[in-house]
């Protein structure tokens, strides 16, 4: 059964700073990894797809990268600003033979930028 | 228009009544899904939909019962429901999987359920 962990649990920086959210998951068996946002009692929104085939995707200020052999998916975020705000969750969808139409979430990282 | 439309946003029932939640897209994604999100947790899957055919349920209890009417629209119908079915419910599409296609996933704002 698919695993996916998010770490850190929540995060506070200052405007400005450059930040790192993490995403370990247990299968390496997957078809894509999804990063989405969520503001407090929203839906969520799509930042970023990356296939499994791939290694990094980029929209804007934000920058995914996916190593599938490790577990592991990185969202970064460059210059920070107080509307980046929200939670972010990584979702991992499996194999188009092993259930390709699930989606794992991870638990979450509550991102707060300060002024 | 990459736009999920969910109503109504707010509902509050009694554990007798019957509602719907709907769910409409128009991107002419095949593959429609009903997620359950509890305050500070991630999505739950309950119900995928591939082609207007129900492909997966995850178990949910009875007195949840999906509905694909077409292409575009998504029903949840709600009976008898229970205080800890009070949460977040989302719909989100996606285009069917495979032929180059990313899967990738679109999500309605949400129903907010609360029952008394």
């Amino acid at each position: 059964k698919q695993e996916v962990t998010q770490i850190p649990a929540a995060l506070s920086v200052p405007e400005g700073e450059n930040l790192v959210l993490n995403c370990s998951f247990t299968d390496s068996a997957i078809y894509n990894l999804q990063w989405f946002r969520q503001d407090p009692g929203k839906g969520l929104t799509s930042l970023l797809l990356i296939q499994s085939s791939q290694r990094e995707q980029t929209s804007g200020r934000l920058n995914a990268s996916l190593d599938k052999s490790s577990g592991r998916s990185t969202l970064y975020i460059a210059a920070s600003q107080p509307g980046d705000s929200a939670t972010y969750l990584c979702a991992v969808r499996g194999k188009l033979t092993g259930g390709g139409n699930k989606l794992t979430f991870g638990t979450g990282t509550q991102l707060k930028v300060e002024l | 228009d990459t736009e999920v439309t969910q109503t109504p946003k707010h509902l509050v029932m009694g554990m007798t009544n019957k509602k719907s939640l709907k769910c409409e897209q128009h991107m002419g994604h095949r593959a429609m899904y009903w997620y359950k999100q509890k305050a500070k947790k991630p999505p739950e899957l309950m119900f995928v939909y591939s082609y207007e055919k129900l492909s997966i349920n995850e178990s949910v209890p009875s007195r949840f019962s999906p509905e694909c009417p077409n292409s575009s629209l998504l029903n949840l119908h709600l009976h008898a429901l229970q205080p800890e079915d009070s949460a977040l419910y989302l719909c989100a599409s996606s285009p069917y999987l495979g032929r180059g296609n990313t899967g990738e996933l679109f999500f309605g704002e949400g129903s907010r359920l609360t029952v008394l």
